[in-house]
């Protein structure tokens, strides 16, 4: 099973702040990752796709890179309404795994 | 627009059984694989295993073989994950996601969630 390991677990940044989340996989993954938003009481809420395509309706400040085993989340100005818990996921491989996520919190 | 209703919240006593259903609406049920994950409480996101709407065919992680059983009814759009022999540790919220396209991809959308809580 491919290992998914994000870092920071935790990331304190003001907002209006740019922040850079990483996910590294155990194996090359290609550029099969996706991100997710989690909030407090909320199902994942899908953010980019095939590691740096976006989904409907996420905005821009958020953008995505990488391949093989190392990848980013960029959020490039944080607004109020990112404060949530990131994570990763590959769909390489079965089984699909996760990475244990990223909680993005104000300082 | 596409949207995955899942079953309300369950409270089961240990060694029960539970059934959540994920209900689907605005696309054709049978084209797309649904997959099931699960989130303890305080916990990150745990892939369970996936469904072809349409064959029936499963393929499930195998921290959960032999315990979980996922099966649909395309009459009524609906997928459904149950697992047996419960234990505390199962407590958490269980959440249906369709992929984009035949059996690869991301998971988009994610049904609401359902609780289920495991206690004596």
């Amino acid at each position: 099973e491919i290992v998914m390991t994000q870092s920071p677990a935790t990331l304190s940044v003001s907002p209006g702040e740019r922040a850079t989340l990483s996910c590294r996989a155990s194996q090359s993954v290609s550029s099969n990752l996706a991100w997710y938003q989690q909030k407090p009481g909320q199902a994942p809420r899908l953010l980019m796709y095939d590691a740096s395509s976006r989904a409907t309706g996420i905005p821009a400040r958020f953008s995505g890179s990488g391949s093989g085993t190392e990848f980013t989340l960029t959020i490039s100005s944080l607004q109020s309404e990112d404060f949530a818990v990131y994570y990763c996921q590959q769909y390489k491989n079965w089984p699909r795994t996760f990475g244990q996520g990223t909680k993005v919190e104000i300082k | 627009q596409v949207q995955l209703v899942q079953s309300g919240a369950e409270v089961k006593k240990p060694g029960a059984s539970v059934k959540v259903s994920c209900k689907s609406s605005g696309y054709t049920f049978t084209a797309y694989y649904m997959h099931w994950v699960r989130q303890a409480p305080g916990q990150g996101l745990e892939w369970m295993g996936r469904i072809n709407p349409n064959s029936g065919g499963t393929n499930y992680a195998q921290k959960f073989q032999g315990r979980v059983t996922m099966t649909k009814d395309t009459s009524i759009s609906t997928a459904y994950m149950e697992l047996s022999s419960l234990t505390s540790d199962d407590t958490a919220v269980y959440y249906c996601a369709r992929v984009p396209y035949g059996d690869g991809g991301w998971l988009d959308p994610w049904g609401q969630g359902s609780l289920v809580t495991v206690s004596s």
